[in-house]
């Protein structure tokens, strides 16, 4: 089945401690990028990555860090979480961003920082 | 910088009636995609519809329909017909090729379809 999977689906953690989200396609998808959902905000680009080793910044990505270092795999690290961190994120793959193609989304981390 | 601008935070309708959600976007480009996505409670956000720019012909999908108007920079979605299992959230977006794939998305419409 084709998928975007997202690990974990739930997470409290503390203050400064490193955690990473992971993200996996099996779709052989170019274009993967991580989002964060917050009321009132909508979903906003934190990073993306247009292939393998190709990654940039979104629209908020102070406080986090991604590699690409697989097509397939496209982690968020958070090396030192903070409250105003705590979201709902979602990891997006599509075939490319040439054409209009679909975005695939995961199933959402809720990610609580106290 | 790109906007997408959602008016209706919530919005609800009778099952059966047809209802039109609001977009309106900005942008300097005149090439680029958009969309509509579905975020029911269970979170997972759903392709509902797409349109290219350069397609004057507005883009339907079963019973979901948009109003493309370019030169007005607004994308509407009607959805026709509605289901109790169309209750959710809907985001409008659009993307940039150009841009490396640049999305901007709106904050959302709650829509309530009432039995």
């Amino acid at each position: 089945e084709a998928q975007v999977t997202q690990n974990p689906r739930y997470l409290i953690t503390v203050t400064g401690k490193k955690l990473t989200v992971t993200c996996s396609q099996n779709m052989n998808h170019e274009y993967m990028s991580w989002y964060r959902q917050d009321p009132g905000l909508g979903l906003r680009q934190i990073y993306y990555s247009m292939n393998v080793e190709v990654t940039d910044k979104g629209d908020v990505p102070e406080g986090y860090k991604v590699s690409r270092k697989e097509k397939r795999n496209f982690p968020l690290i958070l090396e030192s979480p903070s409250p105003n961190q705590t979201s709902l994120y979602f990891c997006a793959s599509s075939p490319t961003y040439r054409e209009n193609t679909e975005a695939f989304f995961g199933q959402g981390t809720r990610l609580t920082v106290v | 910088a790109q906007t997408v601008t959602q008016s209706q935070p919530e919005m609800s309708v009778q099952e059966a009636e047809t209802v039109t959600l609001s977009c309106t976007y900005d942008t300097s480009e005149s090439n680029y995609y958009l969309f509509w996505y579905k975020q029911p409670p269970s979170r997972q956000m759903i392709l509902v519809i797409r349109q290219e720019a350069y397609k004057q012909q507005n883009a339907t999908e079963n019973r979901f329909s948009v109003n493309f108007q370019k030169a007005a920079k607004s994308f509407s979605l009607k959805i026709s017909d509605s289901q109790l299992g169309d209750t959710a959230m809907y985001f409008c977006a659009f993307m940039i090729p150009t841009n490396a794939g640049k999305s901007t998305f709106g904050d959302g419409t709650t829509l309530t379809v009432k039995p």
